[in-house]
């Protein structure tokens, strides 16, 4: 089993770009979650998708989109990229009722 | 007033030390608490969950106080791949998400 998997590793955009994180995992996890991690910030949870064909907005939704494809994948899209969305991406997945939440290993973002 | 607060240290602290982090959480209905370990640029790792009996797993004792809002761990016999920052984790209620605190660093030395 891979776990949760994501891509790319690293991204650089220039201002103004778009692009979409992509995030899977193989375990059949209901719920799937993307969070940014910034230096003091800690983890804040962008958005959330406790099953399939269901999205929620988290603490800090704004300038991103999110799409539960399937069960197994999750991904999120920045429409226009800005400076301040530089940060490292953790997509998480995680069974309803089970308390452990699995990360993949983050995108590291720079936008420029 | 952030929904999990931790002291953000740096601890640093010899080999074979034991140390102590504290963490306050705001919600009274907060249901479940966990410890993560994160390594300098990995993704965060279930360490350990926090019953209200508290609770020991080898040199890592996890302790909770519901009236105090309050989640601790004790490391005990400190080693050098200690080294990492620890995450107070919350769970309010149900499937919620879970919610992180902003974590603490932890540098063991020789």
């Amino acid at each position: 089993n891979a776990g949760v998997t994501q891509t790319p590793k690293f991204q650089v955009l220039k201002t103004g770009q778009s692009m979409t994180l992509q995030c899977a995992q193989d375990m059949n996890h209901n719920s799937m979650y993307w969070y940014r991690q910034d230096p003091g910030m800690g983890l804040r949870l962008i958005y959330y998708s406790a099953s399939e064909g269901t999205t929620d907005k988290g603490e800090v939704p704004n300038g991103y989109n999110v799409s539960r494809l399937n069960k197994r994948e999750f991904s999120l899209r920045l429409e226009s990229a800005a400076p301040s969305q530089t940060s490292v991406y953790f997509c998480a997945s995680s069974v309803e009722g089970v308390l452990e939440q699995y990360f993949g290993p983050g995108t590291r973002l720079t936008v420029t | 007033r952030k929904e999990v607060e931790q002291d953000p240290g740096p601890f640093n602290v010899p080999e074979g030390a034991t140390v102590a982090f504290n963490c306050t959480y705001s919600n009274s209905a907060s249901q479940s608490f966990f410890w993560y370990r994160q390594d300098c640029r990995k993704e965060p790792k279930l360490l350990m969950s926090v019953y209200s009996s508290g609770n020991e797993d080898g040199r890592f004792t996890a302790q909770l106080n519901r009236a105090s809002q309050y989640i601790s761990l004790l490391i005990r016999d400190s080693k050098l791949s200690d080294s990492a920052t620890y995450l107070c984790v919350v769970r309010n209620s149900g499937n919620t998400p879970l919610v992180f605190g902003k974590g603490t660093r932890l540098s063991v030395i020789a």
